[in-house]
């Protein structure tokens, strides 16, 4: 089946480590997005990358990294600079820029 | 820039009784736009999208969307509420270009039974 995967579902972090969240797809989409989603806020986008080896900062990429060596792959990263880093995370594809994003289910990071 | 504005963070209504989500929408040019659902603990998943063909858009679960320019909106319907449909709903909409969605900040849909 096709779709987009995120691993782990949970993630309990300590203070000042760095935390990297895995998304994969296997829909052949050329474009992935991370978001960052709190509760009464809606979906904030953090990066986005169009094709393999580049990506470019959304609204809120502070605190955060990323990147595609791979078209099914875009790992995000987050750092211990990240000041408020608790929230459920989302990763998303889609074939190009004039369809539809699909998402993952999802990543809820704790930190402790 | 585009934006989006959901109005209601809260709806809720009975089961058997319209369903309707308020969603308004700002852009400079046409825009495409999307309503996603979204379960606790889950990603979004693709209710309906309207694209500059119909402007009654039909998609999954029994709900629709009309897009009215005039008034640029974009609001969510169903005509019977069911149990399962409690979920949050978002609003989103694109310009094209790079597929770069803006969300509205949710409404929380609930149904009593």
């Amino acid at each position: 089946d096709g779709g987009i995967t995120q691993s782990p579902k949970y993630l309990f972090r300590k203070e000042g480590q760095n935390v990297t969240l895995s998304c994969e797809q296997n829909l052949n989409h050329d474009a992935m997005y991370w978001y960052r989603q709190d509760p009464g806020q809606g979906l904030r986008l953090i990066y986005y990358s169009q094709i393999v080896n580049d990506f470019q900062k959304g609204d809120i990429a502070e605190g955060y990294s990323v990147s595609r060596e791979k078209k099914e792959s875009f790992p995000l990263t987050v750092t211990s600079a990240q000041k408020n880093p608790t929230a459920f995370y989302l990763c998303a594809s889609s074939r190009d820029g004039y369809n539809e994003q699909f998402f993952g289910p999802g990543t809820r990071l704790t930190v402790l | 820039a585009q934006s989006v504005t959901q109005l209601g963070s809260h709806v809720s209504v009975s089961e058997g009784a319209l369903v309707l989500l308020r969603c308004n929408y700002s852009s400079s040019v046409p825009p495409y736009l999307f309503w996603y659902v979204q379960y606790p603990n889950q990603g979004l998943q693709l209710l309906l999208k309207y694209t500059s063909a119909a402007t009654l858009v039909k998609g999954i679960n029994g709900f629709e969307a009309e897009f009215k320019k005039s008034e640029t909106s974009f609001h969510l319907t169903k005509p019977s509420a069911h149990m399962s449909d409690a979920a949050e709903y978002f609003c989103a909409v694109s310009v094209g270009a790079g597929n770069m969605l803006t969300f509205g900040g949710g409404t929380r849909l609930m149904v009593k039974p």
